[in-house]
């Protein structure tokens, strides 16, 4: 069963400011998502990696493979980002559903 | 927007009734899986269903069961209701094949007294 640690839990920062967010697993996969979730519950996907690096907006994901870890960067932060950030894996066949850590709460001031 | 739509948005129950939550997904979404969000928690992985069947299952008792539809609705069902089944329950749903990106719907709030 994979195990899936992000860090860190809570994060406040100033509006401009570049945000880091971190996830390790601890076996392999087929897939890491980052997704984002907003007070009202809904989740929505930002990315879903296998290798390498995508960018999307002022978003960008990385995963290492080798080291069991992606990294979740917004650039220029803004209020608007302020949500619940989760990485979520899925391991070897893909109908072992996902692993979800357990969340990062950013809040981005004005 | 992502297509995926659950109902209902909130609802009560009392310990020992049944409770069926809905989700409708994209036209040719035939996967899709259903998760359990407690508060201030990662979702937990439920079931999946592809094509109509179960090919999936993550560790929830038998009393959690599902159905997939032709038209690419899908049902939760769970019997037996006890006070930890208060929950969020999100309904993901995406096009054939498993690494593909997830639609997720808002979710079914479920309390149980």
């Amino acid at each position: 069963k994979n195990e899936v640690e992000q860090s860190p839990q809570n994060l406040t920062a100033q509006e401009g400011e570049f945000i880091t967010i971190n996830c390790s697993y601890s076996v392999g996969i087929s897939a890491l998502h980052w997704l984002q979730q907003h007070p009202g519950g809904g989740i929505v996907s930002l990315f879903m990696l296998s290798s390498g690096k995508k960018k999307h907006g002022r978003l960008i994901a990385t995963i290492n493979i080798q080291e069991k870890h992606s990294s979740l960067h917004i650039t220029a932060s803004h209020p608007r980002d302020s949500a619940v950030y989760i990485c979520a894996v899925r391991s070897g066949g893909g109908a072992d559903g996902l692993t979800f850590g357990k969340g990062t709460h950013l809040i981005i001031q004005p | 927007e992502t297509g995926v739509t659950q109902s209902p948005t909130h609802l009560i129950k009392t310990r020992g009734q049944q409770v069926t939550l809905r989700c409708s997904s994209q036209s040719g979404h035939n996967t899709v899986s259903w998760y359990q969000q407690a508060l201030g928690q990662g979702p937990q992985f439920i079931f999946q269903y592809y094509r109509e069947e179960e090919n999936g299952r993550g560790n929830f008792p038998p009393r959690f069961s599902g159905l997939q539809f032709p038209n690419y609705s899908s049902e939760l069902n769970v019997n037996a209701l006890e006070l930890d089944d208060s929950a969020l329950y999100l309904c993901a749903s995406n096009l054939p094949g498993y690494t593909g990106e997830l639609f997720f719907g808002e979710g079914s709030r479920l309390t149980v007294l």
